[in-house]
C-alpha cells in the first residue's frame, strides 16, 4: 500500500543550522516525490520534487530508493523557512494513481 | 483567474444539515481533487476527475459525500446530513495535465464546522 511516514511532528532549529525533514515512503511502483510547504497564511504551495532535482531556496531533496527516504535538507537554516512541510508521492504518469501526503512536519526556526 | 478558487472560506452548519463546497480551478486545468484535512493531519485523497469524469472516488469515506464536476471546470462537494467528525479544513486543488504525477496547485481551503 501506498504510505508517506514523516516521524516529526515538530522540528526546532537554531538560524543558521542545518536543516533535515525526514520522509519515508511505501510504494510498490516507480514514486514521484514532492515537498509541499505551508508558510502562515498561505496556501499549501509547491516546494519541489524530485524529478527537477532543483534547488528551491537552498532546499534539496534526494531520492534515496534503498532506503526509501525523500529527506530534505537545507544546510543553513532562515527564519523564513519557518513553516508546515508536507512529503507527498504518486506514481509516475499513471492515470489512476492518487496523492499521498504524509501528516506533515512544523519547523520552527529560532532566532 | 489568477489561482484555485475556494467558496466559501468558513462553513459553520448544525449537524444534520447538507453542505456544498466550491471549487473553482485554474482556468485550462484538466485536473481537479479533493482533499480533507483534519488537526494535526496531512491531506487526505477524497476524489479527483479529470475534465468533468470523476476518476477516482476511493477516498469519499461514505455515500453522504459526493462530487461533480459537470461541465469539467468548477466542481462541487457536497456532504449530507453532515455530521461533527466531518469537522475538518477541505482543500481543492488543480493541475494542467491528467497525470497525477504534476504538482498540484492549491486554494485556501474551506473550513467546514459542524456543530
Amino acid at each position: 500500500a501506498q504510505r508517506v511516514t514523516q516521524p516529526e511532528k515538530l522540528l526546532s532549529v537554531f538560524k543558521g543550522a542545518p536543516v533535515e525533514l525526514k520522509c519515508n515512503y511505501s510504494y510498490s511502483g516507480s514514486p514521484e516525490l514532492f515537498w509541499y510547504v505551508q508558510y502562515s497564511r498561505q496556501r499549501l504551495q509547491l516546494l519541489l520534487r524530485h524529478i527537477s532535482r532543483e534547488s528551491i531556496k537552498g532546499f534539496t531533496a534526494d531520492l534515496n530508493k534503498g532506503e526509501t527516504s525523500f529527506h530534505l535538507k537545507k544546510p543553513f537554516a532562515q527564519e523564513e523557512d519557518s513553516a508546515m512541510y508536507y512529503c507527498a508521492l504518486s506514481g509516475q504518469g499513471d492515470r489512476d494513481d492518487k496523492i499521498i501526503f504524509g501528516k506533515g512536519t512544523r519547523l520552527h526556526i529560532l532566532p | 483567474g489568477a489561482g484555485v478558487s475556494q467558496s466559501p472560506r468558513y462553513k459553520v452548519t448544525k449537524r444534520g444539515q447538507d453542505v456544498a463546497l466550491r471549487c473553482d480551478p485554474i482556468s485550462g486545468h484538466v485536473s481537479l481533487y479533493w482533499y480533507r484535512q483534519a488537526l494535526g493531519q496531512g491531506p487526505e485523497f477524497l476524489t479527483y476527475f479529470n475534465y468533468e469524469a470523476q476518476q477516482d472516488k476511493s477516498g469519499l469515506p461514505n455515500d453522504r459525500f459526493s462530487a461533480e464536476r459537470p461541465e469539467g471546470s468548477i466542481s462541487t462537494l457536497t456532504i449530507q446530513r453532515t455530521e461533527q467528525r466531518d469537522s475538518a479544513m477541505y482543500r481543492c486543488a488543480s493541475n494542467p495535465t491528467g497525470s497525477s504525477n504534476q504538482p498540484q496547485h492549491f486554494g485556501d481551503g474551506t473550513r467546514l464546522s459542524i456543530l
